[in-house]
C-alpha cells in the first residue's frame, strides 16, 4: 500500500497564478479529507468527501479555493487567484473508519510570492 | 473560537523522563479523541485513541487520559526518547462516523539527550 499521495511536493507560484494540488487516497477509502496547516492556526479542515460527494466545504475561506473529487481514486484542491497568504503546507487525507482516524500524505508546501 | 486547544506551543523533557502534552476541548459533544504525530516534511501520523467510554488507553510508551468532566486529555509518554521529538496534534470528534476530526494546534516536544 503506497499510501495517501500528493502532488507536487513543493510548488512556488506568483501571485494571481492558479494552482492545483493533487491526491491519490488509500484504495478502499470512502472518504478523503483536505487539510491546511499554519504556524498561526495549526491544521485547518477545508473539505471533506463521503464516496466522492463534497459533505462539508466550510472550512473552504474563500470562493478562491475549489475542491474535486470526480472518482475514488483522485481528488484536487484548486486556488485561482493564488495569494501569498494561501502560502501554507497542504494536507491531503483518506481514511474508512476503523479507529484510527485518517492517513495523510505527505503534504504539498505551497509558497505563494 | 478553538474548539480544540493545546496551551503549550512547546515542550522540552530530557530523555528518560516523562512528557506530558495536554489538550482541552470545548464542545462536549465530542467522544473520540485521537493523538497524532508529526515529523518535518511528513504528514501526521496516528498515535493513539481513546473514546469517552473510557478514562485512560495504554500502547507502550504512550498513555492517554481523558477528564471528561474537565473537557481534558493528556498524552503521557515514559520514558521520552531523543526520536520522540515532533509535534504532536490533539484531535477529537463528535459525529457519529467519527470521520470529521476538529484539530489543535500541535505541541512542538523535544527530547534532549
Amino acid at each position: 500500500d503506497a499510501g495517501v499521495i500528493q502532488s507536487p511536493r513543493h510548488e512556488v507560484t506568483e501571485m494571481g497564478q492558479e494552482v492545483t494540488l493533487r491526491c491519490k487516497p488509500i484504495s478502499g477509502h470512502n472518504s478523503l479529507f483536505w487539510y491546511r496547516q499554519t504556524m498561526m492556526r495549526g491544521l485547518e479542515l477545508l473539505i471533506y468527501f463521503n464516496n466522492n460527494v463534497p459533505i462539508d466545504d466550510s472550512g473552504m475561506p474563500e470562493d478562491r479555493f475549489s475542491a474535486k473529487m470526480p472518482n475514488a481514486s483522485f481528488s484536487t484542491l484548486k486556488i485561482q487567484p493564488s495569494e501569498p497568504r494561501d502560502s501554507a503546507v497542504y494536507f491531503c487525507a483518506s481514511n474508512t473508519w476503523s479507529g484510527t482516524g485518517y492517513t495523510f500524505g505527505s503534504g504539498t508546501r505551497l509558497t505563494v510570492v | 473560537d478553538q474548539q480544540v486547544k493545546q496551551n503549550s506551543p512547546s515542550l522540552s523533557v530530557q530523555e528518560g523522563r516523562i512528557s506530558i502534552l495536554n489538550c482541552d476541548y470545548t464542545n462536549s459533544m465530542f467522544d473520540y479523541f485521537l493523538w497524532y504525530k508529526k515529523y518535518p516534511a511528513e504528514g501526521p501520523t496516528f498515535l493513539i485513541s481513546i473514546s469517552s467510554i473510557k478514562d485512560k488507553n495504554e500502547d507502550g510508551r504512550f498513555t492517554v487520559f481523558l477528564n471528561k468532566s474537565a473537557k481534558h486529555l493528556s498524552l503521557h509518554i515514559v520514558p521520552s526518547q531523543p526520536g520522540d521529538s515532533a509535534v504532536y496534534f490533539c484531535a477529537a470528534s463528535g459525529d457519529n462516523y467519527g470521520q470529521n476530526f476538529v484539530f489543535g494546534p500541535g505541541t512542538r516536544l523535544s527530547v534532549l539527550p
